[in-house]
């Protein structure tokens, strides 16, 4: 069965700071992977999502990700991150060619100190 | 274009009592899901829609929880009877091709 591994639950970086959240996930092959982003009373926003081809994934709001296959790793980066990027992060895998059936990670908590 | 639309955005309910939540998905999608998110944790799927048959449900609570797809279209998710352990946001999502769209999310609370 797959899973997804959010290792932080909590993470706090000051503004202007840049920025790593770890996610690593089990599945029998490469699944579809992806980054979502939930502000508080707010659904769930798509950052980026990586389906094949270059591993390194550009996102919205100056958010990108690497996809390491040999490390089963899909981390989120940021190099400066804003004090509006305070939120929860999920990242989650699909299965290919139906990746909407997501199997979500626990979330990472991202504190911006000013 | 409009987005995923759920109600009510809260609600209330005993223990035992029946609740149940409404979502309109993004028009011209044909997947709907519905997720459950409980407090501090990540989203889990309940069940899938492809336009108004049952793709899985595996995860859902089926002695309490149901789900519909009427015409293809809207979905109501009713739980019935609530448990204290229900207490979480419903998430609604829709999608064509491989990306979901979500709702805001009904918060329940069983007290």
């Amino acid at each position: 069965a797959q899973s997804v591994t959010q290792p932080d639950i909590h993470i706090t970086v000051s503004e202007g700071a840049s920025l790593e959240l770890r996610c690593n996930y089990s599945y029998g092959a490469t699944p579809y992977l992806f980054w979502y982003v939930q502000s508080p009373g707010q659904g769930l926003q798509l950052l980026l999502k990586y389906f094949s081809g270059d591993t390194l994934v550009q996102g919205i709001k100056g958010f990108e990700a690497e996809f390491k296959r040999s490390q089963s790793s899909f981390n989120l980066r940021k190099p400066s991150v804003h004090w509006s990027d305070a939120a929860e992060y999920f990242c989650a895998v699909g299965p290919p060619r139906a990746g909407n059936m997501l199997t979500f990670g626990g979330g990472t908590r991202l504190m911006v100190k000013p | 274009e409009a987005g995923v639309a759920q109600s009510p955005r809260y609600k209330i309910i005993e223990k035992r009592q029946s609740v149940a939540f409404w979502c309109n998905p993004i028009s011209g999608h044909a997947t709907l899901y519905w997720y459950q998110q409980i407090l501090g944790q990540g989203p889990k799927l309940l069940i899938q829609f492809q336009n108004n048959g049952v793709v899985d449900d595996s995860q859902l609570p089926k002695d309490r929880f149901s789900a519909e797809r009427l015409k293809g279209v809207d979905s109501t998710l009713k739980i019935q009877p609530a448990k204290l352990e229900d207490s979480a946001v419903y998430l609604c999502a829709s999608g064509r091709g491989t990306e979901a769209f979500f709702g805001q999310g009904t918060r329940l609370t069983v007290v």
